[in-house]
């Protein structure tokens, strides 16, 4: 079954720190994201990818960094984290041609202290 | 500002009330999908609608596109119904990544 898995699932980093939280889908999806979710805000997106090699800014980049070395995998990367980055994050997959078909994993729950 | 307003924030019914859930859009409407989240769980499509009125069990989607709004309408509730609902909006451009409204939180009790 084509399928989205983030890990890790849950993380507890230190202020400073360097935090990377990976996501690999099964779908053969062109397009990969990385949303947050925070209590009021809804999910808000901070990088996409078109594809294997590409990295796109979303609406809240600032602090992160995105790396999409294969089809399957694209990495959020946090090189020094903050208590203000404590969040749910969620990666999805779309195929990306307009037929709406997005596949989220189940989130990683990250505590910056 | 918010492209994509949830209203109401949260909803208390009891078991077999029925419940409507608004979803209104500033920007024009573009490829509408509900998605159902529970309590520390990922996101589940329940409807892709970007026009007109579909139904699937209790539930019952209808976009309305020049008025840039679409509902959710719970029939019957049931406590398997408690959870959050989020709309969400496809961006024509940035990957088509969907845009989120804050969701709303229903809860059910017998």
């Amino acid at each position: 079954e084509a399928a989205v898995t983030q890990s890790p699932r849950n993380k507890v980093a230190v202020t400073g720190g360097k935090v990377t939280l990976s996501c690999n889908q099964t779908n053969n999806h062109n397009n990969m994201y990385w949303y947050r979710q925070d209590t009021g805000h809804g999910l808000r997106l901070i990088h996409y990818s078109y594809g294997a090699g590409s990295t796109e800014k979303g609406d809240i980049p600032d602090g992160y960094k995105a790396s999409r070395p294969s089809q399957e995998n694209f990495s959020l990367i946090l090189e020094l984290a903050t208590p203000s980055q404590t969040s749910v994050y969620f990666c999805a997959s779309g195929d990306g041609t307009g037929n709406s078909d997005y596949t989220f994993g189940s989130g990683t729950r990250l505590l910056v202290i | 500002g918010q492209q994509v307003q949830q209203s109401p924030t949260s909803l208390v019914l009891q078991e077999g009330e029925n419940a409507e859930l608004q979803c209104n859009f500033s920007t024009s409407l573009n490829s509408m999908q509900w998605f159902y989240q529970r309590p520390g769980g990922s996101l589940i499509s329940v409807f892709y609608n970007p026009s007109g009125t579909k139904q699937s069990g209790r539930l019952t989607s209808t976009t309305v596109i020049k008025e840039r709004r679409s509902s959710l309408h719970i029939s019957s509730s049931q406590i398997t119904d408690s959870g959050t609902y989020l709309c969400a909006m496809e961006q024509g451009t940035g990957g088509r990544a969907l845009i989120f409204g804050t969701g709303t939180t229903v809860s059910v009790s017998p």
